[in-house]
């Protein structure tokens, strides 16, 4: 399966700041990554898929000017939560698509204070 | 919209004893069905998958079958251990590759 990286694995900031999510992926070259947001006890909701080259494709709901998302090449995508509050505190995972199955990152920690 | 259901929510099992989870789709284009497991804070790992063209798969201790015509899909874990204890995540897809994922099983097997 592909091998996929995040960073950082956890963050706290403070409420108006701006935090910038990697993911990569390390063995082949994806054209297409995921992102992903996880609260505690639920499951996976898709926020956006990114497209290298393109504007990236956000799901219904999900505020494209507060979740930036730019895939400026075929190994990094990059997710900026714009002016964190609170409630933008979970857990943040991309994956990228190899052939038909998605290979997830370990995932983004982040607590707006 | 396209829909995935997931039961049960919560899955306890003595160790020794066989698993089963079940989930069933809304889309009839859906045409791969993965299913991860997730360990507290870390990331989905998949764990087996099935096409739409395959009624059962297996590998080892785990298994798939898929009911086309039902729309249902399965995942079975016989002889469970401590370890296999986690949130297991059944998943739909058409062409597109969205996944469309279950809301989860919390597996425990108690020794």
């Amino acid at each position: 399966g592909a091998v996929v990286s995040q960073h950082p694995s956890w963050v706290i900031c403070k409420s108006g700041t701006s935090v910038k999510i990697e993911c990569r992926s390390l063995d082949f070259q994806a054209t297409t990554m995921f992102w992903y947001r996880q609260f505690p006890k639920q499951s996976l909701m898709l926020m956006a898929t990114s497209n290298e080259g393109s504007k990236a494709t956000y799901e219904q709901g999900v505020e494209k000017d507060k979740f930036l998302i730019n895939h400026a090449s075929l190994t990094l995508s990059t997710l900026t939560v714009t002016s964190a509050h609170p409630e933008d505190s979970s857990f943040y995972i991309c994956s990228t698509r190899y052939q038909e199955t998605q290979y997830f990152g370990p995932g983004t920690r982040l607590l707006v204070l | 919209g396209e829909n995935v259901e997931q039961h049960p929510s919560t899955l306890s099992v003595q160790e020794g004893d066989s698993a089963v989870i079940k989930c069933t789709y809304s889309d009839s284009a859906s045409n791969y069905f993965p299913w991860y497991k997730q360990e507290l804070g870390k990331r989905p790992q998949l764990i087996i998958d099935i096409r739409s063209n395959v009624g059962e798969k297996k590998d080892q201790r785990i298994a798939v079958t898929l009911n086309k015509t039902a729309k249902h899909f399965s995942l079975h874990i016989t002889e469970t251990q401590p370890e296999d204890s986690a949130v297991y995540f059944c998943a739909a897809t058409s062409g597109t590759y969205k996944y469309i994922f279950g809301t989860g099983t919390r597996l425990k097997v108690l020794a």
